[in-house]
């Protein structure tokens, strides 16, 4: 089955400064990539995600990036802000087949620090 | 429009006994996934339930079961429970048509925080 590695556990940047957080992902077939925030004792929510016929997305402050030949796609914050201090996860998925079973990424830890 | 409900949203529980856990999904969502989050093991994915059936299956033991009834809303039971079952359960809801452009992106709700004692 699909395993998603994610790094760094924690990240700790200045506020302004820019933050990024890397995913593996060993299925090729998967086409999915879904990132999500985790606000402490609040529920996962969506932030951003890609599919894989697209490079690079981006909205607003967040952009992700997905190399499909080297299986990994990166979370890109720029401008940090208090507000953005949260767990990340990052997913991936086929669509087709794996419909809502999304394998996660164990979370990075976001400090952002006014 | 409202969002995904889950109830309860906390409950403890001895080993041994059982436990429901019910979710309501957004209106005209006809997927209901459900996931165990624990600090060690991270979003782990235990079955998702579309139109009454179920579609896809994780690796958890026959002890944890679900299903879903005609109006999309889901419970899922776990049995003869286990100090390590403790954990939050979160569900979540999406329209799921696959094929349909965004019919996979996923709601959660805030989840039901199982202890087991």
């Amino acid at each position: 089955g699909e395993n998603v590695e994610q790094h760094p556990s924690t990240l700790s940047v200045q506020e302004g400064d820019s933050a990024v957080i890397k995913c593996t992902y060993s299925d090729s077939a998967s086409n999915y990539f879904p990132w999500y925030k985790q606000e402490l004792g609040k529920r996962p929510q969506l932030i951003i995600d890609i599919r894989s016929n697209v490079g690079e997305k981006k909205d607003q402050r967040i952009a992700v990036t997905l190399n499909k030949t080297a299986k990994h796609f990166s979370l890109h914050i720029t401008e940090t802000q208090p507000e953005d201090s949260a767990v990340y996860f990052c997913a991936a998925s086929m669509i087709e087949t794996s419909g809502s079973r999304l394998t996660f990424g164990e979370g990075t830890q976001l400090t952002v620090n006014p | 429009k409202a969002g995904v409900t889950q109830t309860p949203r906390y409950l403890i529980k001895t080993r041994g006994q059982q436990v429901t856990l019910s979710c309501s999904p957004i209106s005209g969502h006809r997927s209901v996934s459900w996931y165990q989050q624990t600090p060690g093991q991270g979003l782990q994915f235990l079955f998702e339930y579309f139109s009454e059936t179920q579609r896809n299956k994780g690796n958890f033991p026959g002890r944890f079961s679900g299903r879903q009834f005609s109006n999309s809303r889901s419970e899922m039971n776990v049995s003869t429970l286990e100090l390590g079952d403790s954990a939050l359960y979160l569900c979540a809801s999406s329209l799921g048509d696959r094929g349909i452009s965004g019919a996979n992106v996923l709601t959660f709700g805030a989840g039901s925080r199982l202890t087991v004692l």
